[in-house]
């Protein structure tokens, strides 16, 4: 079955450490793209891909880094200077290139600082 | 900054009943509409998309949308208690940066039975 697999599920980060969370998609899609969300808020974009080796950043990229060195994946990774990580963290993907297409979501990865 | 906003809620509704929710966006050129569903500690899931002026039909679902009024909503009819979720709305345009999809901050839909 084709679609997007984050992993893990839940993360504990210790303060001061960097921890990386994984985003594998097998549905062909061009554009991937991380959120973070908290409580009682919406979707907030952190970093986007549209291609292989190319990435953007969106409106909260302090403190986190990305990388896309396969089409499949784009793992992010939640540096020690992101002081506030604690979040529901969902990678998404989209076929990019053509403007109606919806986001496909992964299961999410729910970090907890302690 | 583009902009999407929703009524954060709570909306209650009586089991059987009609949801209206509702989303205005700040950026003309937005080009598709999405409603998202998303249960409490888990992701979103697509329920309805629309592109183009006017109503779109799907099961007890209905989107409609105006763009010259950039206001697109979402009728839930004969509504069950396992309709309570939070009501996402998101906004794409077009390539590169304009193809981002951009959220509003949800409406918490309770129907009580």
């Amino acid at each position: 079955d084709g679609g997007i697999t984050q992993s893990p599920k839940y993360l504990f980060r210790k303060e001061g450490q960097n921890v990386t969370l994984s985003c594998e998609q097998n549905l062909n899609h061009d554009a991937m793209y991380w959120y973070r969300q908290d409580p009682g808020q919406g979707l907030r974009l952190i970093y986007y891909s549209q291609i292989v080796n190319d990435f953007q950043k969106g409106d909260i990229a302090e403190g986190y880094s990305v990388s896309r060195e396969k089409k499949e994946s784009f793992p992010l990774t939640v540096t020690s200077a992101q002081k506030n990580p604690t979040a529901f963290y969902l990678c998404a993907s989209t076929i990019e290139g053509v403007g109606y297409t919806e986001a496909f979501f992964g299961q999410g990865t729910r970090l907890t600082v302690v | 900054q583009k902009e999407v906003e929703q009524n954060s809620g709570p909306l209650s509704v009586p089991e059987g009943a009609i949801a209206s929710l509702n989303c205005t966006y700040s950026d003309r050129g937005s080009q598709s509409f999405f409603w998202y569903r998303q249960y409490s500690g888990k992701s979103p899931e697509l329920i309805m998309s629309i592109y183009s002026n006017g109503d779109k039909e799907d099961g007890r679902f209905t989107a409609q949308l105006n763009k010259a009024s950039q206001y697109v909503s979402l009728l839930i009819r004969d509504s069950q208690p396992s309709d309570s979720a939070t009501y996402l709305c998101a906004v794409r345009g077009y390539g590169g940066s304009q193809g981002n999809l951009i959220f509003g901050k949800g409406t918490k839909l309770s129907v009580k039975p």
